[in-house]
């Protein structure tokens, strides 16, 4: 299993311009997650799907971030416009219905905003 | 969901030594997972224990939990520096929050 495949795994864009980042979650995993980690916040849950529907995003800092999840393979978290405060790590993990399931987190995106 | 609080922020200790972390929650809870995180990398999942639990082992590691305290602890027993890293606490349902964990350093 190739586990939770994030891409790209560094971004530097300038304010103002959109971002795109890209999730595949591990087959057969029906929940996924997307956190932002900074030293300030720790680590911020911003949005979860289950089954491709996002159930919570309470977690959205503001209306700039978005995420879609057109299918069980594949996910995306945009920002649009960024902002210099967007630059983190942005993590994407899944797992599988099940109390208690952990987590399988990927590698990141560390996304510096200049 | 609620957040799992790491105590202490940061840990130094000798290779070989044991490292004890703790973490605190407010709300009752039905499981209480460990991860570790190191530099540059995503979280990985150590160990889960459930409310039921009292004490769970995994290799090195030692887990205790107690429901009355609201309060666990990790144990990682002769660490090594490949120990080195950051551990977190999670509880409960799907929407996991995490602390800000303790950074813990092994010394060679």
């Amino acid at each position: 299993d190739a586990g939770v495949i994030q891409s790209p795994r560094h971004e530097v864009t300038e304010m103002g311009q959109e971002v795109t980042l890209r999730c595949k979650p591990i087959s057969g995993h029906d929940y996924l997650f997307w956190y932002r980690q900074t030293m300030m916040r720790g680590l911020e849950l911003l949005i979860y799907f289950n089954n491709n529907v996002p159930i919570d995003d309470s977690g959205m800092p503001e209306d700039r971030f978005s995420a879609k999840m057109p299918n069980a393979s594949f996910s995306t978290l945009k920002i649009q416009p960024s902002e210099p405060r967007d630059s983190a790590v942005y993590f994407c993990a899944s797992t599988w219905t099940g109390v208690g399931s952990p987590l399988h987190f990927g590698n990141g995106t560390r996304l510096t905003v200049t | 969901s609620q957040q799992g609080e790491e105590d202490p922020q940061a840990l130094s200790i000798q290779e070989g030594e044991n490292a004890t972390m703790n973490c605190s929650y407010k709300t009752s809870i039905n499981n209480l997972q460990w991860y570790r995180q190191n530099s540059g990398r995503g979280l990985v999942h150590l160990i889960l224990i459930r409310s039921n639990e009292r004490e769970k082992h995994s290799g090195r590691l030692r887990v205790t939990l107690d429901t009355s305290k609201k309060s666990s602890s990790l144990l990682i027993t002769a660490s090594r520096a490949a120990d080195t890293a950051s551990y977190f606490c999670a509880t409960d349902d799907y929407k996991l929050i995490f602390g800000s964990g303790t950074r813990l350093l092994v010394r060679p």
